[in-house]
């Protein structure tokens, strides 16, 4: 079965500060993976999906992943926060077709 | 866009009593999906459902746990008999083969007192 690490659950930054919150998933064959987000008192939203191709994948609002295949990884990055970031962050692998997520990343960014 | 609704935003109950959450997923989707968060934890998988039937559970969906497409727009998970553990924030979510992509709904917050 598919499983999915997320290795910090809290992290706090500076405005202006990079990103990089880590994700690891168990090997399972072709993997599809998305960073969800969910902004305090809102419900999950995606900001990116891998599937194949481009092992760097863009998503919305600045944000992007790397699939590194030989690592199990898919981290999230972003070059330069901003407060409007603050939320909790999910990565998850597909598992037929459910998803398995991780438990989750808050992040605070200080203004 | 369109998007996944859920009802009510919030809902409390007594222990012991049947609570039944609603979702209307997005229309032309073809497998729907509820999910379960406890506060402080990860996003838990309960069930899916395809084609008027259940297509997968996970083992926290046991026989307290229904769900229901009742009239080819809604689809609802029904709590038999709801406990303590049971609150929590739940999401239904619904996937389109277009996109691979399942799409959540704002949840309902589940409080069992």
């Amino acid at each position: 079965a598919q499983s999915v690490s997320q290795h910090n659950h809290h992290v706090i930054l500076s405005e202006a500060a990079s990103l990089e919150l880590g994700c690891n998933y168990s090997y399972g064959g072709t993997v599809n993976l998305f960073w969800y987000v969910q902004y305090p008192g809102q419900h999950l939203q995606l900001l990116l999906k891998y599937f194949s191709g481009d092992p760097l994948v863009k998503g919305i609002k600045g944000f992007e992943a790397e699939f590194i295949k030989s690592k199990f990884s898919f981290n999230l990055r972003k070059p330069s926060v901003q407060w409007s970031d603050t939320a909790e962050y999910f990565c998850a692998v597909r598992n037929g077709n459910k998803l398995v997520f991780g438990a989750g990343t808050i992040l605070r960014v200080k203004s | 866009e369109p998007e996944v609704t859920q009802t009510p935003s919030h809902q409390v109950t007594q222990m012991g009593q049947e609570v039944i959450l609603r979702c209307v997923p997005i229309s032309n989707h073809l497998y729907f999906y509820w999910y379960r968060q406890i506060l402080g934890q990860k996003v838990e998988f309960l069930v899916s459902f395809y084609n008027n039937e259940i297509s997968e559970k996970s083992e926290i969906f046991d026989d307290q746990f229904s769900v229901e497409r009742p009239d080819g727009s809604n689809f609802t998970l029904k709590i038999r008999s709801t406990k303590l553990e049971d609150s929590a924030m739940y999401f239904c979510a619904s996937f389109g083969r277009e996109s691979y992509e399942q799409y959540f709904g704002p949840g309902t917050r589940l409080t069992v007192t």
